[in-house]
Order: C-alpha cells, then sequence, then structure tokens
C-alpha cells in the first residue's frame, strides 16, 4: 500500500526566503507526481505535476523535483511572499490505476511580512 | 484549466437527516470522478471512485450503504450521506477526471463542509 509522508508538517518563515517541502512516498511504481495548495476551508489547486520519466517541473518561482527511484520529490519556492501561505499537499498516482491520487498530510506554510 | 463545482458549499443538518453533495464538471465530460473526505489538518482520503454508469467502488472501510453515490451523467456525480451522525461532519471533496484526447488530468471541485449537529 503506498504511504506518501510529508516533512515538515509546519513550516513559518520570514518573508524573502527560499524555502523547500519534502514528499516522500514508499512505492517508487508511481504514474505520477503532484503538488498541490490548498488554503482553508477550500478546494485544491494544482500547482506542478511531474510525470515519471521527469526529474522536475518549473512554474515562476515554484520548482519540483522528482527522484522516483528514491521515492522523493521536494517542492522549492524562491523568494516566499505572504501569499504563498497555505497547505502544500503532495499526491502521487500509480501506475497501475492511473489517476487515484495517494496524498500526504501536507505542509502547512506561514510566510510573514 | 477545467472546472469543477460542488453544492453545496456548506450544510448544516440535524442527526439523522441524509444529505446530498453534488459534483459537476462544468466545460469537459468526465466519466470518472473521486470522492474524497478530509478530516480537520489532515490529508485527503479516498472514499470512492465514482464510474458514469455504473457502481461505484469503494475503498476499504466506507461504508458503501452509508455514502450512496450516484454517477448518472457524464458531467453530474451525486454522494449521498445517509442518516448523517456528528462524526461525519468533514470536508467532502470532489475530483473530476479529463481523459479527453491527448490529456489525463484531475480537477478538484471547492470542497463541501458538512457539519451534522
Amino acid at each position: 500500500k503506498q504511504e506518501v509522508t510529508q516533512i515538515p508538517a509546519a513550516l513559518s518563515v520570514p518573508e524573502g526566503e527560499n524555502l523547500v517541502l519534502n514528499c516522500s512516498f514508499t512505492d517508487s511504481a508511481i504514474y505520477n507526481l503532484q503538488w498541490f495548495r490548498q488554503d482553508p476551508g477550500k478546494g485544491l489547486t494544482s500547482l506542478l505535476l511531474i510525470q515519471s520519466s521527469q526529474r522536475e517541473q518549473t512554474s515562476g518561482r515554484l520548482n519540483a523535483s522528482l527522484d522516483k527511484s528514491s521515492g522523493r520529490s521536494t517542492l522549492y519556492i524562491a523568494a516566499s511572499q505572504p501569499g504563498d501561505s497555505a497547505t502544500y499537499l503532495c499526491a502521487v498516482s500509480q501506475e497501475t490505476s492511473g489517476s487515484r491520487l495517494t496524498f500526504g498530510e501536507g505542509t502547512q506554510l506561514t510566510v510573514n511580512p | 484549466g477545467a472546472v469543477v463545482s460542488q453544492h453545496p458549499s456548506r450544510v448544516i443538518c440535524k442527526s439523522g437527516t441524509s444529505v446530498k453533495i453534488e459534483c459537476r464538471s462544468l466545460d469537459f465530460q468526465a466519466t470518472t470522478m473521486f470522492w474524497y473526505r478530509q478530516f480537520p489538518k489532515k490529508s485527503l482520503m479516498l472514499m470512492a471512485t465514482s464510474n458514469e454508469g455504473s457502481k461505484a467502488t469503494y475503498e476499504q472501510g466506507v461504508e458503501k450503504d452509508k455514502f450512496l453515490i450516484n454517477h448518472a451523467s457524464l458531467t453530474l456525480s451525486t454522494l449521498t450521506v445517509t442518516s448523517a451522525h456528528p462524526e461525519d461532519s468533514s470536508f467532502y471533496i470532489c475530483s473530476a477526471r479529463d481523459a479527453g484526447f491527448g490529456t489525463d488530468t484531475q480537477y478538484f471541485g471547492p470542497g463541501t463542509r458538512l457539519t451534522v449537529l
């Protein structure tokens, strides 16, 4: 059974700092990995999707990397802003089932002005 | 990106009543939709996979008679929480799979906050 773990559970940083969020998964036979953002009481916004054959994806100040063999992914946020404050969720899709997602418990990020 | 809506966004009901939550894909057809449940400060747990025109597939430990799922059209899936109790209070999120030509992406709804008194 796939298990996804995110470290740290919570993170508080001053505005402008670069930061890294970590995600690990136990079964390396994944189809893809996604990073989502969730604001309090809201649904999910997809940030980046990395296919299993890819090593990284970038969107603006966000960069996600994937090391499938070691079961790890990182989300790098450059020059953090207060508007980045949210919970960031990592989710993997298994090869055999296509789009079913297994989520980590998330990292709650607070960027202080 | 594609849009998925959920209705209602928030519902409060008395214990013992049934509550229906709708999930709609607004600009694409979704043969598959997923229903997730999220407890406070916890991750999303997949409850069931909803397939248009056939029975839903429930995850282990999810009572199918408690959480009725109907996927009657390519743009609508409903989750009915029957005889709701306070322990059913949670945030329910649906997603719809867009597996059209050249794509295979899941889009999430904004969620429904259910509070059972």
